[in-house]
């Protein structure tokens, strides 16, 4: 069973700093690598998701780097504020069960004040 | 607004009732899903649906029944709770497939089973 490996387990930051989690992942037949965000209480909401025919995707203070020969993704969080205190979950493609994700075990981030 | 739509927000059990979660979206959504969360384990899958009247176990279907009748509507059943189906559930939908698209969640429902 595709297996999806999350680091950190947790992570506190402080402000103005940056966050970075990372996803290993098993297969290398995906397309698709997405992270979400997670706050208590809410379900989780995608924030940004890449493709494997680039490296790396911006949007605002958020940056996917992606390693295809290492089979890793990883999700750069610049300029960390308080609103970002979260838990953050990589997901990759499944083999089976419709295409649906299997989703890595989630990073809290903490940003300090 | 548009979305996905579970009610109710909260539910405690007594072992051995049964209860419906209800899934509603109005996205014209083909795939829906059901997850539970667990702490430290992300989410698992427990059932999925490809469109009306198609429905699939994930991996963790057991003591779980699922239809899909119309395309916004995906309850899940659970049979005879057990305490080890606390849980927090998030239903999904998404366009075909959700690897392309991602899924939009639902905002959960905290169920306790005592």
């Amino acid at each position: 069973q595709q297996q999806v490996k999350q680091s950190p387990q947790s992570l506190i930051v402080q402000k103005g700093g940056i966050s970075i989690i990372n996803c290993a992942y098993e297969n290398t037949a995906f397309d698709y690598f997405p992270w979400y965000q997670q706050f208590p209480g809410k379900g989780p909401a995608l924030l940004i998701a890449i493709r494997p025919d680039v490296s790396e995707k911006k949007e605002g203070r958020f940056t996917i780097s992606f390693n295809k020969s290492a089979k890793q993704f990883s999700l750069h969080i610049m300029d960390s504020q308080p609103g970002d205190s979260a838990t953050y979950f990589c997901a990759v493609k499944r083999e089976n069960y419709g295409q649906n994700f299997v989703f890595g075990p989630g990073t809290r981030l903490s940003v300090l004040p | 607004n548009a979305g996905v739509t579970q009610t109710p927000k909260f539910q405690v059990l007594k072992t051995g009732q049964s209860m419906t979660l209800q899934c509603a979206q109005d996205m014209n959504h083909e795939y829906m899903s059901w997850y539970r969360q667990d702490p430290g384990m992300g989410l698992r899958l427990i059932h999925y649906s490809v469109g009306a009247g198609i429905t699939d176990q994930g991996e963790v279907p057991n003591g779980y029944n699922v239809s899909r009748s119309t395309t916004e509507d995906f309850p899940l059943r659970l049979l005879s709770a057990a305490p080890s189906q606390t849980s927090v559930y998030f239903c999904a939908s998404s366009l075909p497939p959700p690897s392309n698209y991602g899924y939009t969640f639902g905002s959960g429902t905290r169920l306790t089973v005592v």
